[in-house]
């Protein structure tokens, strides 16, 4: 089955920089691509998706770069707030069943 | 649009007694909806995948016999956690897809914190 792997496992910045964290994924057959942000006791949210026929998605602050050839994709957050503080788990999915396997998270702390 | 509810959002019960966690989807319909565990500061672990008017498909290692999934209408999967033991406490988050939007996205519910004593 699908094993994907995050790091790092926890990341502090500054308010204003940027944070970056990395996936890479291990079943070639993987198209879809989202990142979740989940704040403490709270339902994760979706931020931005990717799919295998894209290289690059852009939304304002946060962007998703993919490269299929070396099964690694990655969110990019810009000019981060401390609002951006949360765990963020990136997951790959397949047509078939649509199941997500999630990374095992990182855990963002922007410093004012 | 797209919300998804779970009940009960907390739950404790003692060793041994069964406990039953509802999903719904309240403004769109879902063949499909999947359950997670998480534990505290990990990732979310798929469970099963509920298919609606089937069997449910368990990921390696989950005990379909412990672990009840019913998939009984398009908007509503129930995971019924048998006999539970200190153990399986845990939280427990549903996730749904919207088959109107012809979409890969899942929309998660709040969860469910179990704690068995």
């Amino acid at each position: 089955g699908e094993n994907v792997e995050q790091h790092p496992s926890t990341l502090s910045v500054q308010e204003g920089d940027s944070a970056v964290i990395k996936c890479t994924y291990s079943d070639s057959a993987s198209n879809y691509f989202p990142w979740y942000k989940q704040e403490l006791g709270k339902r994760p949210q979706l931020i931005i998706d990717i799919r295998s026929n894209v290289g690059e998605k852009k939304d304002q602050r946060i962007a998703v770069t993919l490269n299929k050839t070396a099964k690694h994709f990655s969110l990019h957050i810009t000019e981060t707030q401390p609002e951006d503080s949360a765990v963020y788990f990136c997951a790959a999915s397949t047509n078939t069943g649509n199941q997500f396997y999630f990374g095992t998270g990182t855990s963002l702390t922007v410093i004012p | 649009g797209a919300v998804v509810s779970q009940h009960p959002s907390w739950v404790i019960c003692k060793s041994g007694t069964s406990v039953k966690i509802e999903c719904r989807s309240l403004d769109f319909q879902a063949t499909t909806m999947f359950w997670y565990r998480q534990f505290p500061k990990q990732s979310l672990m798929l469970m099963a995948t509920s298919n609606e008017g089937s069997k449910a498909t368990y990921e390696q290692g989950v005990e379909k016999d412990k672990f009840l999934i019913n998939h009984a209408s398009l908007t509503l999967s129930t995971l019924t956690v048998t006999s539970a033991h200190p153990e399986d406490s845990s939280f427990y988050i549903c996730s749904a897809r919207d088959i109107q939007l012809y979409t890969d996205t899942q929309y998660f519910g709040p969860g469910t914190r179990l704690t068995v004593l």
